[in-house]
């Protein structure tokens, strides 16, 4: 099945400063990458995904980049707000399919003042 | 409004009585999962349906069971709870497979067994 690395586990920045998450995964099969945010006490949404079929995909404030050779994609937030606080997840398709995901571990974001 | 609704938000139960927690999607999904939150390990699926009368396990099973009699509730039964399955649980539905579009997640609810 699927195993999906996520690093760092907690990742500090000051407000204003661009934050970069990545992640790995294992099967080369995977063409489905989602990132969910989930902020203290709610639930996880989702902020942006990307398919194999492109490299990059951006919506405003947040970028995700792919490198299929590489097996690895990327979440890149830009200017941080304090809102931008929350748990980061990555995820990939379990089992090849369409039946689920594999999440990585999370990522604490935390915004310095 | 579409959503998912998980009941009861909050249980705290003993070792080995029976509980059901609830999940529901008004959104006509096709897909219905359930997932647990630890500390340190991310979310983790249990169980997951395809549709009605269609379940198969995810990658922590053991110990729960579902049921998906109707397309808008998918139930997750621990049959005898242990210390063990103290987590938080999420139940999620997505309109097509979850490798392949967004899922929408439940509130969420917090489980204790003593």
């Amino acid at each position: 099945g699927e195993n999906v690395e996520q690093h760092p586990s907690t990742l500090s920045v000051q407000e204003g400063d661009s934050a970069v998450i990545k992640c790995t995964y294992s099967d080369s099969a995977s063409n489905y990458f989602p990132w969910y945010k989930q902020e203290l006490g709610k639930r996880p949404q989702l902020i942006i995904d990307i398919r194999s079929n492109v490299g990059e995909k951006k919506d405003q404030r947040i970028a995700v980049t792919l490198n299929k050779t590489a097996k690895h994609f990327s979440l890149h937030i830009t200017e941080t707000q304090p809102e931008d606080s929350a748990v980061y997840f990555c995820a990939a398709p379990a089992r090849g399919g369409a039946d689920g995901l594999t999440f990585g571990k999370g990522t604490h974001l935390i915004i310095q003042p | 409004e579409a959503q998912v609704t998980q009941n009861p938000r909050y249980l705290i139960t003993v070792t080995g009585k029976k509980l059901t927690v609830t999940c529901s999607q008004n959104m006509n999904h096709e897909y219905m999962s359930w997932y647990r939150q630890d500390p340190g390990l991310g979310l983790r699926q249990i169980y997951y349906s395809m549709n009605v009368e269609v379940t198969d396990k995810g990658d922590v099973p053991e110990g729960y069971k579902v049921s998906r009699k109707e397309k808008r509730n998918f139930p997750l039964i621990l049959e005898s709870p242990s210390p063990n399955q103290t987590s938080l649980y999420f139940c999620a539905s997505c309109p097509t497979g979850f490798g392949t579009d967004t899922q929408y997640f439940g509130p969420g609810t917090r489980l204790t067994v003593l």
